[in-house]
């Protein structure tokens, strides 16, 4: 079966670094996405990760480790309007190609 | 970036009328779209999944007769709340398929979303 586990919320500080991980348990892995979500929207794009590394895109970085089943998302330089959740979602052909979403991360930022 | 619109952005309804959503792909072509409903602070739930020129293939628990879908372009979805009644509410996000061959991605985009409130 098909298991995402990520920590449901996390505090961190205006200006600091927070990493926001991921573990996924799944079979024909193809794929591993970060989306933000603020309260009340939709869900927008942050990241795609297929390969082992670190891909990185401005504040915001993402990490895959296939072999581990893991990754993180990076952020950094915090502001007030990161906070937001931050989802987890894992493509694989044992769920014929679909996202399989985690909970979520529901990220505070506080002054 | 890739743009996904969606309309309308919020609609109210009487108990019993139909609501139309559209979504649509602005500058890329999506063969698959998928439509999800999430209620407040719970998790995105997939309802369907919409292919261009095929019949949507819908999760479990999810009525085809009430939620109808028509992907009649490769640009535009619809999903038809019909016969809607107040537990109907909620709010409706669809989300496009990108694949970019040449690139290597794929990716899916989402809509801004639909917030449907049935009196």
């Amino acid at each position: 079966g098909q298991n995402i586990d990520q920590p449901t919320e996390m505090t961190a500080t205006e200006g600091a670094i927070v990493q926001i991980n991921c573990t996924y348990q799944t079979s024909g892995f193809n794929g591993l996405f970060w989306y933000q979500q603020h309260a009340g929207e939709a869900p927008t794009f942050l990241s795609y990760n297929v390969l082992d590394g670190l891909e990185e895109k401005g504040r915001f970085s993402s990490f895959l480790s296939r072999s581990k089943g893991y990754s993180y998302l990076l952020l950094k330089e915090l502001q007030m309007k990161d906070s937001a959740s931050y989802l987890c979602a894992v493509r694989a052909r044992e769920s014929n190609y679909q996202l399989i979403w985690g909970a979520g991360t529901k990220l505070i930022i506080k002054p | 970036g890739a743009v996904v619109s969606q309309h309308p952005s919020w609609v109210i309804c009487k108990s019993g009328t139909s609501v139309k959503i559209e979504c649509r792909s602005l500058d890329f072509q999506a063969t698959t779209m998928f439509w999800y409903r999430q209620f407040p602070k719970q998790s995105l739930m997939l309802m369907a999944t919409s292919n261009e020129g095929s019949k949507a293939t819908y999760e479990q628990g999810v009525e085809k007769d009430k939620f109808l879908i028509n992907h009649a372009s490769l640009t535009l979805s619809t999903l038809t709340v019909t016969s809607a009644h107040p537990e109907d509410s909620s709010f409706y996000i669809c989300s496009a398929r990108d694949i970019d061959r040449a690139g290597g991605t794929d990716t899916q985009y989402f809509g801004p979303g639909t917030r449907l409130t049935v009196l």
